[in-house]
C-alpha cells in the first residue's frame, strides 16, 4: 500500500518555465489537497478537490492550476514559474467526514 | 476567529518538562479539529482527530482537549523527550463542509533540550 505518492521529489526550474507536479493516492479517498510550506508559515492551501470532478481555490491559488484527473490523481501545474514559487509542496488526501489527512513525501521546488 | 491560529510559534523546553500549546479555530460550522506531528525532512502525520466538545484524546505522553464552544484546543506533552522535537500543527475543515478546505495553523516548533 503506497499511500500518497508525489513526483518529482526535487525540481529546479528557470523563471518562466512550466511544470506539473503529480499526486496519486491508492486509499480510495474522496478529497485531495495541494499545500505549500514556507518557513514560519506552516502549510498554506493552494487548491483542493473535495470530490472527483470538483476543484476549489485555497488561500494562495495565484500562479497555479489543478486537475482532478480521476479519483486517484490530482495534479498541480505551474504555467510560468516565478522565484516566489520556490517552496516545498505537499499533496494530501482524506476521506469525507472527520478523518485525518495523509501526506505525500513532498516536492522541493526551486525557481531560479 | 476566522482562521486557524496556533501559539506559541516556538517553544524550547528541557528534557522532562511538561508543555502545552494552543490552537484556536472558528467555532461556527465546526466539524473537526486535527493535530499533526511534523518531523524535519518528513511529512506530517496525524496524532488526533477530535469532533465533540469536551473530547479528550491520549497517545502515550501526548494528549489533547477540545472546546468547540469557544473555539480552542490544547495539546499537552508530559515529560518531554528530545525525540518529541518537531513542529506540531493543528487543522480544521473550514468553509461549511466536513470534507473541504482543510486549513492549517502556522504550527508550533518544539525543541526539547537534553
Amino acid at each position: 500500500n503506497a499511500g500518497v505518492t508525489q513526483t518529482p521529489k526535487f525540481q529546479v526550474l528557470k523563471t518562466g518555465q512550466s511544470m506539473t507536479l503529480q499526486c496519486a493516492q491508492d486509499m480510495n479517498h474522496n478529497s485531495m489537497y495541494w499545500y505549500r510550506q514556507d518557513p514560519g508559515m506552516g502549510l498554506r492551501l493552494i487548491y483542493y478537490s473535495a470530490s472527483e470532478g470538483t476543484t476549489d481555490k485555497g488561500e494562495v491559488p495565484n500562479g497555479y492550476n489543478v486537475s482532478r484527473l480521476n479519483k486517484r490523481e490530482f495534479s498541480l501545474r505551474l504555467e510560468s514559474a516565478a522565484p516566489s514559487q520556490t517552496s516545498v509542496y505537499f499533496c494530501a488526501s482524506r476521506t469525507a467526514g472527520s478523518t485525518e489527512a495523509f501526506f505525500g513525501q513532498g516536492t522541493r521546488l526551486t525557481v531560479v | 476567529i476566522l482562521n486557524v491560529e496556533q501559539s506559541p510559534q516556538s517553544l524550547h523546553v528541557q528534557e522532562g518538562d511538561s508543555t502545552n500549546f494552543t490552537c484556536s479555530f472558528p467555532s461556527s460550522n465546526f466539524y473537526a479539529l486535527h493535530w499533526y506531528r511534523w518531523e524535519t525532512a518528513k511529512s506530517p502525520e496525524a496524532l488526533f482527530v477530535m469532533t465533540l466538545n469536551g473530547d479528550e484524546k491520549k497517545k502515550g505522553r501526548i494528549s489533547a482537549t477540545l472546546n468547540t464552544k469557544e473555539g480552542y484546543s490544547y495539546l499537552y506533552i508530559k515529560g518531554s523527550q528530545p525525540e518529541d522535537s518537531a513542529t506540531y500543527l493543528c487543522a480544521s475543515p473550514l468553509g461549511g463542509t466536513s470534507y473541504g478546505k482543510l486549513t492549517f495553523g502556522q504550527g508550533t516548533i518544539l525543541t526539547v533540550h537534553p
